[in-house]
């Protein structure tokens, strides 16, 4: 059984440019939550996707916004980067929309410069 | 969601068994306690949950008060690698619509002492 990756690892980007970040979710898995982890806080969540349609979102602009495939892999977007997106980005996967076991991927640290 | 509130940081020896407490005074009758850990540069990783019966898995044992108002995660022999902080999250069962995010606070950051 696969767990939940990300990528890129590592991502360098300049204030006001786009970035992309990809979650490969675990096998069987249709629902890709993503969130955001500014240093020293807990996880924010930003939205969810279920079976390929935007499930819910949090208090993020809509310059975030994200995709879902149908192999149920997923895209996060952020356009017009500023230097306050920088953060860990965790994207985690779970069986159905109202499983609370979600299993998290490694994440993806950008920084905004 | 009920709030929750927990110490910011423990120590534990290594060997020794480590209670971490939740208080979640606001918790309403169909509102779960959730855990989940990070270990430093990992994502968070599921570890237990429980309604109001005290639950126990191959990681962990959770201990809800009679009231519910509080809980302990118990890490019975608690390695160095279980240094990591440690959330508790109280989230109500799945009405059935919309998402199902999990709300982190800051968490209590445990450290295994050699």
């Amino acid at each position: 059984e696969t767990g939940v990756t990300q990528s890129p690892t590592h991502l360098i980007k300049t204030r006001g440019q786009q970035v992309t970040l990809r979650c490969s979710s675990q096998s069987g898995h249709n629902t890709v939550s993503w969130y955001q982890q500014a240093l020293g806080q807990g996880p924010q969540f930003i939205f969810q996707y279920y079976r390929e349609e935007e499930n819910g979102r949090g208090n993020f602009p809509p310059r975030f916004s994200g995709l879902q495939f149908p192999n149920y892999s997923s895209e996060l977007n952020v356009n017009a980067l500023e230097l306050d997106d920088s953060a860990l980005y965790l994207c985690a996967s779970s069986l159905e929309t109202g499983r609370n076991e979600q299993y998290f991927g490694p994440g993806t640290r950008l920084t905004v410069t | 969601d009920a709030k929750t509130t927990q110490p910011p940081s423990m120590d534990c020896a290594e060997g020794r068994a480590a209670n971490l407490p939740c208080n979640h005074s606001t918790i309403s009758g169909n509102e779960y306690v959730y855990w989940y850990r990070q270990i430093h540069s990992q994502g968070p990783q599921y570890i237990i949950h429980g309604l109001k019966n005290n639950e126990t898995n191959e990681m962990a044992s959770l201990i809800i008060t009679e009231d519910r108002k509080s809980s302990t995660l118990i890490l019975p022999h608690a390695t160095l690698r279980d240094t990591a902080v440690y959330y508790c999250i109280v989230r109500a069962a799945y009405s059935g619509a919309g998402s199902y995010q999990l709300t982190f606070g800051k968490g209590t950051k445990l450290s295994v002492i050699p």
